[in-house]
């Protein structure tokens, strides 16, 4: 398996413009998670998803940020309009939750800055 | 909801020294402790997780302990290499319904030739 795959994985764009952020999660896992880290505030969990179905997104900083989970391979991260203090990297992990809870699996994230 | 501290924030070693990271927890409930080991550029990676059926587990260098009645754990790095230097974040699992991690706010670990 090729692992937690994000895309893309640097990204610098102006303050105002949209941002998406893309991953593919390990097949067969049915929760997906993007968090955002920070120095200042470490991991943060951003948004999570069961089978597709957002979970808590209580997380999520603003109504700028969206994410979505089409099907059980794809999620995007949507960030309109971007601002600096958006500059951080986002991960985006996946695991199986059945009775007991499995490891999560990172991908390498995406190390957004916007300028 | 659930809490995690993690200490030291970091720790500098000589190599083939011993280092030891310990994490509290707040929720009596939560019964998986995994660990993960991020370096410079990648994603946090499971290096190592316990359940709280057991109060030990090891794999070659690492190993975790868990206290439950005191609701603290610890991860262990025996023989210490240059490697070793990274962050390393605990976590616990929180149940609202749908199980969660809460992690810790990492160690970073810098072990010297």
């Amino acid at each position: 398996d090729a692992g937690v795959i994000q895309s893309p994985r640097h990204e610098v764009t102006e303050m105002g413009q949209e941002v998406t952020l893309r991953c593919k999660p390990i097949s067969g896992h049915n929760s997906l998670f993007w968090y955002r880290q920070t120095m200042m505030r470490g991991l943060e969990l951003l948004i999570y998803f069961n089978n597709n179905v957002p979970i808590d997104d209580s997380g999520m900083p603003e109504d700028r940020f969206s994410a979505k989970m089409p099907n059980a391979s794809f999620s995007t991260l949507k960030i309109q309009p971007s601002e600096p203090r958006d500059s951080a990297v986002y991960f985006c992990a996946s695991s199986f939750l059945s009775r007991r809870i499995g490891s999560y699996t990172f991908g390498s994230g995406t190390r957004l800055t916007v300028v | 909801g659930e809490n995690v501290e993690q200490h030291p924030s970091t720790l500098s070693v000589q190599e083939g020294d011993s280092a030891v990271i310990k994490c509290t927890y707040s929720d009596s409930a939560s019964n998986y402790f995994p660990w993960y080991k991020q370096e410079l550029g990648k994603g946090p990676q499971l290096i190592i997780d316990i359940r709280s059926n057991v109060g030990e587990k090891k794999d070659q260098r690492i190993a975790v302990t868990l206290n439950k009645t005191a609701k603290h754990f610890s991860l262990h790095i025996t023989e210490t290499q240059p490697e070793d230097s990274a962050v390393y974040f605990c976590a616990a699992n929180l149940d609202t319904g749908f199980q969660k991690l809460v992690f810790g706010t990492g160690t970073r670990l810098l072990v010297s030739p």
